[in-house]
């Protein structure tokens, strides 16, 4: 139990557009999910609290414009990198806590990189 | 505010010898704590947590943490290293509300054989 997917795994894109990346929790619901961000040899940063059917919470430093983030239902919460850069290319990682509302579970991560 | 230090960036253990991961925390108010591997290119996988309940906490792999108070610490161990340990471990940290975590720097394991 407890699985959290996301898709894609890799994402290639030019300077400029706008990428997709969706987080799904496969086996429970997850009121909450959350965006992290994690750099080469880093550890993970969160990006921002995501809540189904509202807006977004987004930490300090993190555009709000920029990384657009959707919680359409309880599986499912969407980041769309727009007008990506090279600095945006990093390792996105979602999470989704689970109904206990103790413990965030993780995704496999998705690996951007923008030319 | 809430902060994790992990103690060691890299560890390097014999195959079978005593696994130490060190973590200690920070928070103003009564924690759960976490700990999370994350082999290469892949999420992280929930290893064990602690959430109030014995202090003494059981995770997957053979691993196990005791939360100590008094010592704002929460090390992670394994009495016996195996070459599938190989990764990188988080500590976290959050309110009880479950909010956001916190994250350590990560301690790189490595296993020697």
């Amino acid at each position: 139990g407890a699985v959290v997917s996301q898709h894609p795994s890799w994402v290639i894109c030019k300077s400029g557009t706008s990428v997709k990346i969706e987080c799904r929790s496969l086996d429970f619901q997850a009121t909450t999910m959350f965006w992290y961000r994690q750099f080469p040899k880093q550890s993970l940063m969160l990006m921002a609290t995501s809540n189904e059917g509202s807006k977004a919470t987004y930490e300090q430093g993190v555009e709000k414009d920029k990384f657009l983030i959707n919680h359409a239902s309880l599986t499912l919460s969407t980041l769309t990198v727009t007008s990506a850069h090279p600095e945006d290319s990093s390792f996105y990682i979602c999470s989704a806590r689970d109904t206990s509302g103790e413990t965030q579970y993780f995704g496999p991560g998705t690996r951007l990189l923008v030319l | 505010a809430q902060s994790v230090t992990q103690l060691g960036s890299h560890v390097s253990v014999s195959e079978g010898a005593l696994v130490l991961l060190r973590c200690n925390y920070s928070s103003s108010v009564p924690p759960y704590l976490f700990w999370y591997v994350q082999y290469p290119n892949q999420g992280l996988q929930l290893l064990l947590k602690y959430t109030s309940a014995a202090t003494l906490v059981k995770g997957i792999n053979g691993f196990e943490a005791e939360f100590k108070k008094s010592e704002t610490s929460f090390h992670l161990t394994k009495p016996s290293a195996h070459m599938s340990d190989a990764a990188e471990y988080f500590c976290a940290v959050s309110d009880r509300g479950g909010n956001k975590l916190v994250f350590g720097a990560g301690t790189i394991l490595r296993v020697k054989s």
